[in-house]
């Protein structure tokens, strides 16, 4: 069975500083990997997803994540953080033999935006 | 982008009574939902898989008599905690399998039951 494992459960990063949370994975095949953003109190918005192909994947919002199949990790990444941005990030995995739809979590990575 | 909302965003309720939370997809139609129970501090765990028109599939350990699914048209599901008790307080959330592969997340039901 697919797991995801978020090993930081807070960030604290400076407005305009560059972010990276990590997401490691387990999975005996390529997993579908996706990550997604919940604002306080909200449901999860889509920031992006991996199928294949490129493993640099671009999303909204200007979040990018590159999937590294030696380490199992779809870090997720800004060049340039927003206080807008301070909201719990999730990744998850999909198994395609399963119907990839049925996601697997992480416990996600709370991020918090200083000044 | 696609739109999935859900009602009631917040609720509370006596413990032993019933609470049914809506789900619907907006601009599109989704013969698949997905809902998930979210505790404090931790991640989100599918409890079932529901499907237009058929019985929903549950996950394991997930008791189908209490949490109650249905599926009647191609834009909306429904989920019924039956004879709720505190500890089914929760953030329930639910998502419709959309176009391209991606599931659409609604804004989630605060479910306190006192």
């Amino acid at each position: 069975a697919q797991s995801v494992t978020q090993p930081d459960i807070h960030i604290t990063v400076s407005e305009g500083a560059s972010l990276e949370l990590r997401c490691n994975y387990s999975y005996g095949a390529t997993p579908y990997l996706f990550w997604y953003v919940q604002s306080p109190g909200q449901g999860l918005q889509l920031l992006l997803k991996y199928f294949s192909g490129d493993t640099l994947v671009q999303g909204i919002k200007g979040f990018e994540a590159e999937f590294k199949r030696s380490q199992s990790s779809f870090n997720l990444r800004k060049p340039s953080v927003h206080w807008s941005d301070a909201a719990e990030y999730f990744c998850a995995v999909g198994a395609p033999r399963t119907g990839f739809q049925k996601l697997v979590f992480g416990t996600g990575t709370r991020l918090l935006v200083s000044p | 982008g696609a739109v999935v909302s859900q009602h009631p965003s917040r609720v509370i309720c006596k413990s032993g009574t019933s609470v049914k939370i809506e789900c619907r997809s907006l601009d599109f139609q989704a013969t698949t939902m997905f809902w998930y129970r979210q505790f404090p501090k931790q991640s989100l765990m599918l409890m079932a898989t529901s499907n237009e028109g058929s019985k929903a599939t549950y996950e394991q350990g997930v008791e189908k008599d209490k949490f109650l699914i249905n599926h009647a048209s191609l834009t909306l599901s429904t989920l019924t905690v039956t004879s709720a008790h505190p500890e089914d307080s929760s953030f329930y959330i639910c998502s419709a399998l959309g176009g391209q592969g991606s599931a659409f997340f609604g804004q989630g039901t605060r479910l306190t039951v006192v």
